[in-house]
């Protein structure tokens, strides 16, 4: 499978819980984008690395969130003291040209905080 | 103001006939313009992408794109039960994040 990457499917976690999501983009993909989506909604973007450089980052990514993404190929997604509001689909895209930005999506982690 | 926004729907065609999905955006340097199919509980699915104004056709579906009315949207020719789904108007500015609309969820009826 040469498609974006995304583990673990499903995780179930407990309030005040650190978790932590892996992208694994596809392959020679450059940039790597993490969005959040909930129920009824377009997916929001939270940041977004080319190679190993964190370009942006959106105002939904509080200091409780953090993502790296060490040699520019896989990322990880890190939420800290999760809260019951965090519950939702995170999803990761990777894309190789950014004059034409094609991204494509991984299957998503599913995160419900209890 | 959204910055992209679509009808959430949801949109009931019977099955054969076109379907007709719109967006706005807000964003006039919005350069890149794209459309996701999202089944309940999957992840989005890129089906067509758009970047000039006019006309781009792939199969079932065609992108129409007017920048000056900062408008763009997805038609799908004879619908099939299968194409029930959310669709997604995605919106790129500057080669960067992808700024979505809502969904408009389509339902096609055998």
């Amino acid at each position: 499978d040469t498609g974006v990457s995304q583990d673990p499917r499903h995780k179930i976690t407990k309030r005040g819980q650190n978790v932590t999501f892996r992208c694994d983009p596809i392959s020679e993909h450059n940039r790597l984008y993490w969005y959040r989506q909930t129920l009824g909604q377009g997916p929001e973007f939270l940041t977004y690395f080319q190679n190993e450089a964190q370009l942006e980052k959106s105002r939904l990514l509080s200091d409780r969130f953090s993502a790296e993404r060490p040699k520019g190929s896989f990322s990880t997604l890190e939420i800290q003291r999760t809260e019951q509001g965090d519950s939702a689909m995170y999803l990761c895209a990777s894309s190789f040209d950014p004059a034409k930005n094609i991204q494509y999506f991984g299957a998503g982690t599913r995160l419900s905080v209890l | 103001q959204k910055e992209v926004e679509q009808n959430s729907g949801p949109l009931s065609v019977p099955e054969g006939a076109i379907a007709s999905l719109n967006c706005t955006y807000s964003d006039r340097g919005s350069q890149s313009f794209f459309w996701y199919r999202q089944y309940s509980g999957k992840s989005p699915e890129l089906i067509m992408f758009i970047y000039s104004n006019g006309d781009k056709e792939d199969g079932r579906f065609t992108a129409q794109l007017n920048k000056a009315s900062q408008y763009v949207s997805l038609l799908i020719r004879d619908s099939q039960p299968s194409d029930s789904a959310t669709y997604l108007c995605a919106v790129n500015h500057q080669g960067g994040k992808l700024i979505f609309g809502q969904g408009t969820e389509l339902s096609v009826k055998p």
